[in-house]
């Protein structure tokens, strides 16, 4: 069954360092999703992104965050100069274009 | 008015027993509806989608009421492994997935 993988599983990185979250969608999903969930916190949107470009950001998604698809199968976020509240589990989802989203198994991210 | 709104549990229940999650969405332009599962620490699962005739798959049936913009998930004859935290989802379509903040049930021996 496709999926949506993730790497890292697990990020540790130190306050002030940039990382990158790499996420490989389903191969013939046309939309893709960042969300992250604070421990114990709901899940919350990032940004989606259509034919090459960002379609929607929420609030949290400010000038520290940027997403790219350097190619036709990654779909990476990254996030300059980490602080201490992003630490989160960082979910990337895909849609083919039908209402359901599929979610890869996260990235723990710890700023330390 | 938050946008989704779910019951804030936990809901603790035995083995067996039937357990309804209810939510609440403030968005009428909503148009797409879900429920997915939540492992600890695991990514979101769809469950299932929720239609506006209802429907059901096994054990678990969704019910959707627009005019009401109420959203409800019923598991019969629960398992142990139904345990985890249920989330209520829902996005206008193109549009980003808004998330309830979840209900965790815990089924119990």
């Amino acid at each position: 069954e496709p999926e949506v993988t993730q790497t890292p599983s697990h990020q540790v990185t130190q306050m002030g360092q940039e990382v990158i979250l790499r996420c490989v969608p389903i191969s013939n999903h046309l939309y893709f999703y960042w969300y992250r969930q604070i421990l114990g916190q709901k899940v919350e949107f990032l940004v989606s992104f259509y034919n090459n470009e960002i379609s929607e950001k929420s609030e949290i998604f400010d000038d520290q965050f940027s997403v790219e698809r350097p190619d036709g199968s990654n779909f990476t976020l990254k996030i300059r100069s980490t602080k201490l509240e992003d630490s989160a589990m960082y979910f990337c989802a895909s849609s083919e274009g039908t209402p359901e989203a599929f979610f890869g198994q996260g990235t723990r991210l710890t700023v330390v | 008015r938050k946008e989704v709104e779910q019951d804030p549990g936990p809901f603790n229940v035995p083995e067996g027993a039937t357990v309804a999650f209810n939510c609440t969405y403030s968005n009428s332009a909503s148009q797409s509806f879900f429920w997915y599962r939540q492992d600890c620490r695991k990514e979101p699962k769809l469950l299932m989608s929720v239609y506006s005739s209802g429907n059901e798959d096994g054990r678990f049936t969704a019910q959707l009421n627009r005019a009401s913009q109420y959203i409800s998930l019923l598991i019969r004859d629960s398992k142990l492994s139904d345990s985890a935290t249920y989330l209520c989802v829902v996005t206008v379509y193109g549009q980003n997935f808004v998330f309830g903040p979840g209900t965790r049930l815990s089924v119990l021996p």
